[in-house]
């Protein structure tokens, strides 16, 4: 089975740019989380999608937003862009219905977003 | 909310020595407790989980035990391989249980 794929893996964006990522989770997984990875704050939460509704969501400025597909397909979308938007974007499918204690999250390899 | 505490590194060992990472867990109830892995370049791999108190999880062999009376899950390898070397997290799930929360990763280095 695929695993979860992330593109493009590299970004380089200028202040003020807005982004696109994409997520194509692991075929039959309903769920895809997002995550922000930085040196500074670690890995943080984004959102969760299942079945094209969000769940939850973290603690980010309205700028991040989320959509997921009809066919488990996630984008996550950052406008305005910042400097302090330079992180590695992490995106976990899973099963999805339970929630994260009892179905295991699958990571993608991530998109390493640079704003300069 | 729930959240987790680990160690924080870089820890740097030889090859064959024994490993041990730290992480204490804050939680509502008695949640699942995972160990990630993350490699050089790449997103986070499951490493091991526990999803009661005093199961062991096990894996590649890294062990760690969910203690409900210390609220801990130490990160256990016996003899470490220069292959080990990587960031290890600790994470659970949120309050909501859809999201996990990790904690801020220990860099592992393994020398030969």
């Amino acid at each position: 089975k695929a695993g979860v794929t992330q593109t493009p893996r590299y970004l380089i964006k200028t202040r003020g740019q807005q982004v696109t990522l994409s997520c194509s989770p692991i075929s039959g997984h309903r769920s895809v989380s997002w995550y922000q990875q930085t040196p500074g704050q670690g890995l943080q939460f984004l959102f969760e999608y299942f079945s094209e509704t969000q769940r939850n969501k973290g603690n980010f400025p309205g700028r991040f937003s989320g959509r997921q597909f009809s066919n488990s397909r996630s984008e996550m979308n950052v406008s305005t862009l910042e400097l302090g938007d330079s992180a590695l974007y992490l995106c976990a499918s899973s099963l999805g219905a339970s929630g994260a204690h009892y179905n295991e999250q699958f990571f993608g390899p991530g998109t390493r977003l640079t704003v300069l | 909310g729930n959240s987790v505490t680990q160690m924080e590194g870089p820890v740097t060992l030889s090859e064959e020595a024994f490993l041990t990472i730290n992480c204490t867990y804050t939680a509502t109830g008695y949640p699942s407790l995972f160990w990630y892995v993350q490699y050089p370049g790449e997103g986070l791999q499951l490493l091991l989980k526990a999803t009661k108190a005093d199961d062991k999880g096990s894996n590649k062999g890294f062990e760690a035990t969910y203690r409900k009376e210390t609220t801990s899950f130490h990160l256990e390898k016996g003899s470490v391989q220069v292959s080990d070397s990587a960031v290890y997290f600790c994470a659970l799930p949120s309050n909501s249980g859809y999201a996990l929360n990790f904690g801020k990763g220990t860099s592992l280095l393994v020398t030969p």
